[in-house]
Parts: structure tokens; C-alpha cells; sequence
């Protein structure tokens, strides 16, 4: 079975406090794990797709990348507005749909 | 990045009203549409996956008869919730892709239920 999970859960960090967030997943045939942010009451706004091992995508502060079982996601220096609910997802095998992580409350404080 | 609309963000209706929630992809072409619905705290649970011109698919436990899918274009989706009861309130979101492409998702619907 398809399966994602993230950790942590949850992830205080202060303002410049650089940290990362794990992915691992089990997928029959790996077609693209998609990164998103998630900000309480909107939906998942789109962030990073990475393909195949060894892959890494930047976009200001944050970096994804990819190996043959789990995907980081790097903020570096993060601040407030960094705040957000990050969700992993990988395609369910043989489909379109997403199998979604339960995501990681990230909250940096000032 | 691609941009995805639904229209209303918020609606209350009273039980055993109808409401229809609309989801368009503004600026390319959807092959595929999903349904989804997120209960406070809690991640995303598909709802449905509908492809333009064709019957939606629905997941195990979400009733067909209850929520009424229609892709009547590459652009737009629409999900009715029939006979609504408190029980339906919830955060539906739609998200939008071409084939075998980035789902991207709306802003979401905020259902309440009275």
C-alpha cells in the first residue's frame, strides 16, 4: 500500500533557526513527490514537484530534495510569514491521485 | 504557477437546502478535477475525481447521490452537496490538473450547515 508520512508534526523554530522536514514514502513506481504549503483556512498552495533521486528544487528560503525513499524540505533562516502547514504527497501507483502526508506545523516565532 | 478559483469561499444554508460550489482553473485546461474535504486539524481526504465529460469516480464512503459532481468543461467543476444536514459542514477544496501533471488547488469553500 501507498503510504506518506512526515515528521515532525509539529516544529517550533525561532526567527533564523534554520531546520528541515522529512518525507519518507513507499510507492510502487515513483512518478513525482509534490511539496505544498498550507495556510490555516486557504488551500494547498503549490510549492515544489521532484522527479528522481538526487533531484533539488529551490524557491527563497525553502529547498526539496529527493532521494530513493524520502524527500527533505529545507528552510533556511526562516521567519514569520514561513509559518504554514507543509504537506508532502506522492501519486497513488497506477492513478492520479494523491496520497498525501499529515503534514508538519512548521511556526517560526520572532 | 497555475491559478484555481472557487466561488463561494463561504456559504451557510440551512439543513436540507442544496448548495453548489464551483471550481474553475483559470488560465490552462483540466483534464482532471478532485474533490476534497478537510475537517479541522486533519489533512486532506479525496473526495472524488472527475474527468471532463464523464462520470466522477468516487472514493469508498462518499455518497454519489449526496454529492453531485459535473465537469461540464475543461474549466470548470462543480459539486453540489444534496440535502444538506450539519454533518456536511466542512472545508471543500477542488484542485485541477492536466494529465499526469502538478495537481494545483483552489482557496477552498467554507460549508456550515445549520
Amino acid at each position: 500500500e501507498d503510504q506518506v508520512t512526515q515528521s515532525p508534526e509539529a516544529l517550533r523554530l525561532q526567527e533564523g533557526e534554520s531546520s528541515s522536514l522529512n518525507c519518507s514514502y513507499t510507492v510502487s513506481g515513483l512518478r513525482g513527490l509534490f511539496w505544498y504549503r498550507q495556510d490555516p483556512g486557504k488551500g494547498p498552495e503549490f510549492l515544489f514537484t521532484l522527479y528522481s533521486a538526487g533531484e533539488e528544487k529551490e524557491k527563497e528560503r525553502l529547498k526539496a530534495t529527493l532521494t530513493k525513499k524520502e524527500s527533505f524540505l529545507h528552510i533556511t533562516a526562516p521567519k514569520p510569514e514561513d509559518s504554514a502547514t507543509y504537506l508532502c504527497a506522492v501519486p497513488q501507483g497506477g492513478s492520479e491521485k494523491l496520497v498525501f502526508g499529515k503534514g508538519t506545523k512548521l511556526t517560526v516565532n520572532p | 504557477g497555475a491559478v484555481v478559483s472557487q466561488h463561494p469561499s463561504r456559504v451557510i444554508c440551512k439543513s436540507g437546502t442544496s448548495v453548489k460550489i464551483e471550481c474553475r482553473s483559470l488560465d490552462f485546461q483540466a483534464t482532471t478535477m478532485f474533490w476534497y474535504r478537510q475537517f479541522p486539524k486533519q489533512s486532506l481526504m479525496l473526495m472524488a475525481t472527475s474527468n471532463e465529460g464523464s462520470k466522477a469516480t468516487y472514493e469508498q464512503g462518499v455518497e454519489k447521490d449526496k454529492f453531485l459532481i459535473n465537469h461540464a468543461s475543461l474549466t470548470l467543476s462543480t459539486l453540489t452537496v444534496t440535502s444538506a444536514h450539519p454533518e456536511d459542514s466542512s472545508f471543500y477544496i477542488c484542485s485541477a490538473a492536466r494529465t499526469q501533471e502538478t495537481q494545483y488547488f483552489g482557496p477552498g469553500t467554507r460549508l456550515l450547515v445549520l
